[in-house]
């Protein structure tokens, strides 16, 4: 089965420091990695994904995330955090092969500080 | 325009009623989606279907019916509600292939009383 941990339920950052929102996964085969962003009363929005390649995908506004296969990681990262980047963040794995669903971990409450 | 709408927005109702919750997505994509959203923000998919088909059907309580008309709406129907359906139901829509991101709609917040 495929899971998603973010073990992180809050994270604070002060505005122009790097930032990082952590994602741990397990899947059965190869997986494919996805980061989302929720801002209040709002659907969620796509900011990058892992197929395969190179390890480190960048994504939108300034995301990126390094895929680790070794440690199961796929950690989101900013170099310069904006208190516009406050928000909930979630990723999500699915398993390469099959058609199986879209797995969400919990999420995590980003908070960015002037 | 909007690339996967949802309506309404809001729907506040009491338990035991029917209700249903329409989407649309004008991105030609094959496949649809229904999430649920907890109130404690946890995600979990509840369908899904390409192009019209039942493909991924989790542990939903059979009141829940989706139904499909055509590749572009999948619309959620919902018999006698009761209070643990409270909560934000979002669509989204993807090319069928896995390694493709979902385009999510604004959300539906489903309060039952």
């Amino acid at each position: 089965a495929q899971s998603v941990a973010q073990p992180e339920d809050q994270v604070n950052v002060a505005e122009g420091n790097p930032l990082t929102v952590k994602c741990t996964y397990s899947v059965s085969g190869n997986p494919y990695l996805f980061w989302y962003v929720q801002y209040p009363n709002r659907g969620l929005q796509f900011l990058l994904k892992y197929i395969t390649g190179d390890n480190l995908v960048k994504g939108s506004y300034g995301f990126e995330a390094e895929f680790n296969k070794s440690q199961t990681s796929f950690h989101l990262k900013k170099p310069s955090a904006l208190v516009s980047d406050s928000a909930l963040y979630f990723c999500a794995v699915r398993d390469m092969g099959g058609n199986t669903p879209l797995v969400f971990g919990k999420g995590t409450r980003l908070s960015v500080i002037a | 325009d909007t690339a996967v709408s949802q309506t309404p927005k809001y729907l506040v109702t009491q338990m035991g009623n029917d209700k249903s919750i329409k989407c649309e997505q004008n991105l030609g994509h094959d496949t649809m989606y229904w999430y649920k959203q907890d109130s404690k923000k946890f995600l979990k998919i509840m369908f899904s279907y390409n192009n019209k088909e039942l493909i991924i059907n989790e542990t939903v309580p059979n009141r829940f019916s989706p139904k499909s008309p055509d590749k572009a709406h999948l619309n959620l129907h919902i018999n006698s509600l009761e209070l643990g359906d409270s909560a934000v139901y979002f669509c989204a829509s993807s090319p069928p292939r896995g390694s493709y991101e979902q385009y999510f709609g604004p959300g539906t917040r489903l309060t039952v009383t």
